[in-house]
């Protein structure tokens, strides 16, 4: 599976856009890009996914460069229960792949 | 809410002891995989099972080994337990292992003294 690199952690206020970057420079085209968050003492939650194409759900929105080595979570508008880790993984989409998390991104929202 | 449950939600052994970890997926999920997260570290694959055989592993020992039964819930065994052992267990369970969506569970998280 491709590396994927996060920054630790970043804070939002609250209302406004979250925007989360990812890089993941050695993604090969058979690879997708998925986004997973996991609020304290919780299971991950599976927020959105895509390959090279951005894609939106009632949740966020997943903006991937067109080299596809670096992609954005948006989060349209930040409320404090979004205050969560959020994971970007990169993984190839048959058979037994697993999901391979890093340490993510500790998002934390302003009020 | 996932639909996905673990029992119990905390657990204390001792060094040496053996654990056994329940999960039951989501209504029609044939496909289940287990995860075990440290302290401040994202979760580690242990390994999948698709229709009650398992079809991928992760970089754990054989002391860690698993069961799913054919109304799709599955056990997680660990025996000889170590103080590292100490974690939050997941389980994620899917529609079957082609499909991208993983629906995780709360976790069972296991203190070895």
């Amino acid at each position: 599976d491709a590396k994927t690199t996060q920054p630790p952690s970043m804070d939002c206020a609250e209302g406004r856009a979250a925007n989360l970057p990812c890089n993941h420079s050695t993604i090969s085209g058979n690879e997708y890009v998925y986004w997973y968050r996991q609020i304290h003492s919780q299971g991950p939650q599976y927020i959105i996914h895509g390959l090279k194409n951005n894609e939106t759900n009632e949740m966020a929105s997943l903006i991937i460069t067109e080299d596809r080595k670096s992609s954005t979570l948006i989060l349209p508008h930040a409320t404090l229960r979004d205050t969560a880790v959020y994971y970007c993984i990169v993984r190839g989409h048959f058979g037994n792949e697993k999901l391979t998390f890093g340490t993510g991104t500790r998002l934390t929202i302003i009020p | 809410e996932t639909g996905v449950t673990q029992s119990p939600t905390h657990l204390i052994k001792t060094r040496g002891q053996q654990v056994t970890l329940r999960c039951s997926s989501q209504s029609g999920h044939n496909t289940v995989s287990w995860y075990q997260q440290a302290l401040g570290q994202g979760p580690q694959f242990i390994f999948q099972y698709y229709r009650e055989e398992e079809n991928g592993r992760g970089n754990f020992p054989p002391r860690f080994s698993g069961l799913q039964f054919p109304n799709y819930s599955s056990e997680l065994n660990v025996n000889a337990l170590e103080l590292d052992d100490s974690a939050l267990y997941l389980c994620a369970s899917r529609w079957d292992r082609y499909t991208d969506t993983q629906y995780f569970g709360p976790g069972t998280r296991l203190t070895v003294l």
